[in-house]
């Protein structure tokens, strides 16, 4: 069975103050990684997919890696409004429906 | 682009009546949907997953005579809750993929049962 496990399970930073968050993953052949930012009380908003290891992709303040057993989610010099619960999920390689294995997610907080 | 939509946003229903959520990819054609629910604090939980013109394939443990779900068309799912109670009460959220592996969230319709 496919288990994401991201920590921390919370965050606090000072605006300005850069930090990493991790998503540990065991899937049984990785088809995909996706980073998701979501808001409360609304839907998952897409950042980024990771497809192999030594990947990287970056998106303003956010760049996200990858490795054979885990991904990073780089935040540089936030701010306040970065705020929010970061998701993430793997799509494994078996199976014809592309379905999502979610982690629980970690709450970020950014103050000003 | 990659614009998923939900209707209603929020609704509140009695005990055993039924309700039915829309969701809508705007400026796409989804080949496949996604129904999830999200509970206070926990991480989304798979549904359902269905195909434009086919049956849903549902989750262990998730009732289909509970949960109906129809892909009528390429761009639009929906979810009915039938007779629905209290511990239905939830977060649902859809999400719609086109030929890639992204998948795109709706903003969520928020469920109470009284």
């Amino acid at each position: 069975e496919d288990q994401v496990t991201q920590s921390p399970e919370a965050l606090r930073l000072q605006e300005g103050e850069s930090s990493s968050l991790n998503c540990s993953y065991t899937v049984s052949g990785l088809r995909g990684l996706f980073w998701y930012r979501q808001d409360p009380g609304k839907g998952p908003e897409f950042l980024f997919t990771l497809y192999s290891a030594g990947e990287e992709k970056e998106k303003e303040r956010l760049k996200a890696t990858l490795t054979k057993k885990e991904s990073f989610l780089h935040i540089t010099a936030p701010k306040p409004e970065d705020s929010a619960t970061y998701l993430c999920a793997v799509l494994n390689s078996g199976g014809s429906n592309y379905k999502l294995t979610f982690g629980k997610g970690t709450l970020l907080t950014v103050n000003p | 682009g990659a614009v998923v939509s939900q209707h209603p946003s929020w609704v509140i229903c009695k005990s055993g009546t039924s309700v039915k959520i829309e969701c809508r990819s705007l400026d796409f054609q989804a080949t496949t949907m996604f129904w999830y629910r999200q509970f206070p604090k926990q991480s989304l939980m798979l549904m359902a997953t269905s195909n434009e013109g086919s049956k849903a394939t549902y989750e262990q443990g998730v009732e289909k005579d509970k949960f109906l779900i129809n892909h009528a068309s390429l761009t639009l799912s929906t979810l009915t809750v039938t007779s629905a109670h209290p511990e239905d009460s939830s977060f649902y959220i859809c999400s719609a993929s086109h030929q890639g592996y992204e998948q795109y969230f709706g903003p969520g319709t928020r469920l109470t049962v009284t």
